[in-house]
């Protein structure tokens, strides 16, 4: 079984600070873990992931996530928010131990203020 | 560039009819798809994962009938919501696997906006 939580469903920074947004999941196997962005009525984009390669994982837009086995965390973070960073972010766990069935967070919606 | 396309990117049709909704996989074969839908401010829940050439498996509490799905190419799933009603107003997101280049992929379709008036 595989699960992910997202601890924050918003997080509120002001422009120019940096960003953390915490994701924790559960998997009885070695997971694969995303981070995805939505826009406003816009589909999905993938912003970074990790295949058990470096723990430290580099996106775009200046966005990286690093994965920590020990706590069971994959948080995504950025040093300077921008106002363009508004937007909903899901963590998402896919295992391959059964059918690679992506399972996604509840989403945690980013808000950056002038 | 996308790997996934959804068509048509929004559809709007009158309760009672049916409408269907095209993924593909542009680049490279896709051994499963998924389905999922998307309600306002809310995560996405998968409604159903099909491999190519078999019946799809869905997620309890999705009725197999009123959503039918079909993955007859390696490129293409389709999902048909029949009868439509309001209730049925959502943002489908396809997901298409499989192999691309030398490792297994996955990759989310832009999303199909539904409103049934």
């Amino acid at each position: 079984a595989q699960s992910v939580t997202q601890l924050d469903s918003h997080v509120s920074v002001s422009e120019g600070t940096p960003v953390l947004l915490r994701c924790n999941y559960s998997s009885s196997y070695s997971p694969s873990l995303f981070w995805y962005v939505q826009h406003p009525n816009k589909g999905l984009q993938l912003l970074l992931k990790y295949t058990s390669a470096a723990t430290l994982v580099k996106g775009i837009n200046g966005f990286e996530a690093e994965f920590k086995k020990s706590e069971t965390s994959f948080h995504l973070t950025k040093p300077s928010a921008h106002m363009s960073d508004a937007a909903e972010y899901f963590c998402v766990v896919s295992v391959g131990g059964g059918s690679y069935i992506p399972t996604f967070g509840r989403g945690t919606s980013l808000i950056v203020h002038p | 560039g996308a790997v996934v396309s959804q068509h048509p990117s929004w559809v709007i049709c009158k309760s009672g009819t049916s409408v269907k909704i095209e993924c593909r996989s542009l680049d490279f074969q896709a051994t499963t798809m998924f389905w999922y839908r998307q309600f306002p401010k809310q995560s996405l829940m998968l409604m159903a994962t099909s491999n190519e050439g078999s019946k799809a498996t869905y997620e309890q509490g999705v009725e197999k009938d009123k959503f039918l799905i079909n993955h007859a190419s390696l490129t293409l799933s389709t999902l048909t919501v029949t009868s439509a009603h309001p209730e049925d107003s959502s943002f489908y997101i396809c997901s298409a696997r499989g192999l691309r280049g030398h490792s297994y992929e996955q990759y989310f379709g832009p999303g199909t906006r539904l409103t049934v008036t």
